[in-house]
């Protein structure tokens, strides 16, 4: 039963435009979100995360978006440079639970 | 950089031999983690420690031993590895946050 979802194995973009990811999830009682990034041959590093009080969160080019009655969530990276080309993990956990991660999404941002 | 180190980074073994993988952290956490990696599961988590001699299964633990004897160093150990445990395996450290830091990854070969 895969709690946390990406639909989307792989994702192009044009360097300057922007960048969704999307995840979804089953479980209405997760409270937390979490975005992480990870190159090849390296371990995933955290990028942004959000609580579920809040619907928005941003970081710079980095913004996360929370739809509690969809149960949905979306990474936006504006713009794209081609040093966004990673794999990007979301993430979900219920109070200090164990976080559950997706399967992933390869972003590949071109010139 | 969050003081995690992985050893080995790489190991090619043959089915039925067994396998420790180490992982050292040099800031006193007290929550550790083992996720594996695989192409179309994202991360799994395997094991993880609450703290010295406290520790519990995850979603992937069946072929898996974990041992904590003190707070920097969380061992995670296949018995007799087989082909399917051919993977990526990551430790991490649980930040102030929730958010979990990585290290850089034991790639490990069962022939």
């Amino acid at each position: 039963d895969q709690q946390v979802k990406q639909n989307s194995p792989s994702l192009s973009v044009q360097e300057g435009r922007i960048s969704i990811l999307n995840c979804d999830y089953t479980n209405s009682m997760f409270d937390y979100f979490l975005w992480y990034k990870k190159y090849p041959a390296e371990g995933p590093t955290f990028l942004i995360s959000i609580s579920s009080i809040k619907d928005k969160n941003e970081d710079g080019r980095f913004t996360v978006f929370l739809n509690k009655s969809a149960k949905h969530l979306s990474l936006h990276i504006v713009p794209s440079q081609p040093g966004d080309s990673a794999v990007y993990f979301c993430a979900a956990r219920r109070n200090t639970d164990k976080l559950i991660f997706g399967t992933g999404t390869r972003l590949q941002v071109f010139p | 950089d969050a003081g995690i180190t992985q050893s080995p980074r790489h190991k090619v073994t043959e089915t039925g031999t067994p396998v420790t993988l180490r992982c050292h952290q040099t800031e006193n956490h007290r929550y550790m983690y083992w996720y594996r990696q695989d192409p179309g599961h994202g991360l799994r988590l395997i094991h993880y420690s609450y703290g010295v001699k406290d520790t519990d299964k995850g979603e992937v633990s069946d072929g898996y031993s974990v041992s904590r004897s003190k707070t920097e160093d969380f061992l995670l150990t296949l018995e007799s590895a087989t082909s399917s445990q051919t993977s990526v395996y990551f430790c991490a450290i649980k930040g102030l946050l929730g958010e979990l830091f990585f290290g850089e990854g034991s790639r490990l070969t069962v022939l």
